[in-house]
This record gives C-alpha cells, sequence and structure tokens, in this order.
C-alpha cells in the first residue's frame, strides 16, 4: 500500500482550462514535494514545502501553483498550461527536510495531458 | 545537478545477481546514498540507503567503498519484475537547510529470461 495518495491518475486538460492535482497523505510527515517527469527523463523537483510553508521553488512558472492547506494535504492548481506541460506529476512526503537519514516516499504520480 | 555517474543501461539473466555500479566522487562526509528505482510509469520505489557501513535488507545490499566514492547496488536473485530504471542518489542539504532528492539519469537495467 502506497503512504502517498495522488487523484486524478489520468487528466486531459485543455489550454484554457483550470485543474487542480491532489497529493494525500497520513504519515504525519513535514516535508512535502512535487516533481515533473518528462517521458524518458528522470524526475525533476518543482515546489518544496516544509511544516506546510513554501521552502523552495525551482523557478516553476507561474501557471503552477502549490498549495499546502493542511500537514495532510498537497495541492497543484494548473492554469492556462501548454502542450509542453504534458508529463508525469509526481508528490513525494518526508518526515522533515532537515535531515539526510530519512527516505522519501512518493506516490503513484498524475499522468497530465495539455491538449 | 546530481552528483552521481550511473551506467545509462544494464542486462541481467534473471535468477543472476544485479550489480548496478554508482559513482559519487564528489560525495561529502554527511551525505547518504540512496538507491530509488522506478518501473514504468510508476512513482519511485524507495531500495536502501546508506552513509558509509555496508547495508542489507529484504530487496538489496548496499557496498560503499571505504572512501565513499562510489558504491554498487546489488539484487541478489533478479527476477522479471526487477527491470526498471534505477536511480543513484546522493542526498545533499541545500542552502536552506532542506534535503530533497535530486536524481540524475540512471539506469534502465534489463533482466532476461
Amino acid at each position: 500500500d502506497t503512504e502517498v495518495t495522488q487523484t486524478p491518475k489520468h487528466l486531459v486538460m485543455g489550454m484554457t482550462n483550470k485543474k487542480s492535482l491532489k497529493c494525500e497523505q497520513h504519515m504525519g510527515h513535514r516535508a512535502m514535494y512535487w516533481y515533473k517527469q518528462k517521458a524518458k527523463k528522470p524526475p525533476e523537483l518543482m515546489f518544496v514545502y516544509s511544516y506546510e510553508k513554501l521552502s523552495i521553488n525551482e523557478s516553476v512558472p507561474s501557471r503552477f501553483s502549490p498549495e499546502c492547506p493542511n500537514s495532510s494535504l498537497l495541492n497543484l492548481h494548473l492554469h492556462a498550461l501548454q502542450p509542453e506541460d504534458s508529463a508525469l506529476y509526481l508528490c513525494a512526503i518526508s518526515p522533515g527536510t532537515q535531515t539526510l537519514n530519512t527516505e522519501a516516499f512518493f506516490g503513484q504520480g498524475t499522468r497530465l495531458t495539455v491538449v | 545537478d546530481a552528483k552521481t555517474t550511473q551506467p545509462p543501461s544494464m542486462d541481467c539473466a534473471e535468477g543472476r545477481a544485479a550489480n548496478l555500479p554508482c559513482n559519487h566522487s564528489t560525495i561529502s562526509g554527511n551525505e547518504y546514498v540512496y538507491w530509488y528505482r522506478q518501473i514504468h510509469s510508476q512513482g519511485p520505489q524507495y531500495i536502501i540507503h546508506g552513509l558509509k557501513n555496508n547495508e542489507t535488507n529484504e530487496m538489496a545490499s548496499l557496498i560503499i567503498t571505504e572512501d565513499r566514492k562510489s558504491s554498487t547496488l546489488i539484487l541478489p536473485h533478479a527476477t522479471l519484475r526487477d527491470t526498471a530504471v534505477y536511480y543513484c542518489i546522493v542526498r545533499v542539504a541545500t542552502s536552506s537547510g532542506n534535503t530533497p532528492l535530486v536524481f540524475g539519469k540512471g539506469t534502465r537495467l534489463s533482466v532476461i529470461a
């Protein structure tokens, strides 16, 4: 069983649509991450949240807007995306952001297609 | 940027041990080596991590050289289900103290019947 639940599993959206990706965890981990993975490429870090506060933004375009409303939930709001934003979006969690000695757990991702 | 170098691909016969190498010559004293794998279109799966001692769990063994400049992940009896991309990651603290996982290109392991 995965400790990280991402919904929806698949999403097709038009370039003028607004949609949101959701990531939920009940492990009490205080670090939450968004990654983007293009086909045949490794995952790329987008955002890091620590204790519900945005800690790292890897120069992600503003059409991606993250939100962490509570310690169990992480959202990624999408608006005015481009076809090149089509990718697998992965959420990950780890106990904290200040330690190097704890594993991170990943969700199964949301496969996004922008048409 | 990733601090690791891995071969792009490897083959392994089913039932044999798979030995996946990783170079991390610039690793610092407090940085851990992590291994994850990703089966097609799924999320990355944690395998094992270590600092300087060899580690073993139910999935794999991690052998780290004494100078810590390289390591090897060993899958003792590879099966077809072990076919995946394997990522070796050196976990580094950023200037703000965060410790995200930064992925390199990984090794695509194909287990052959």
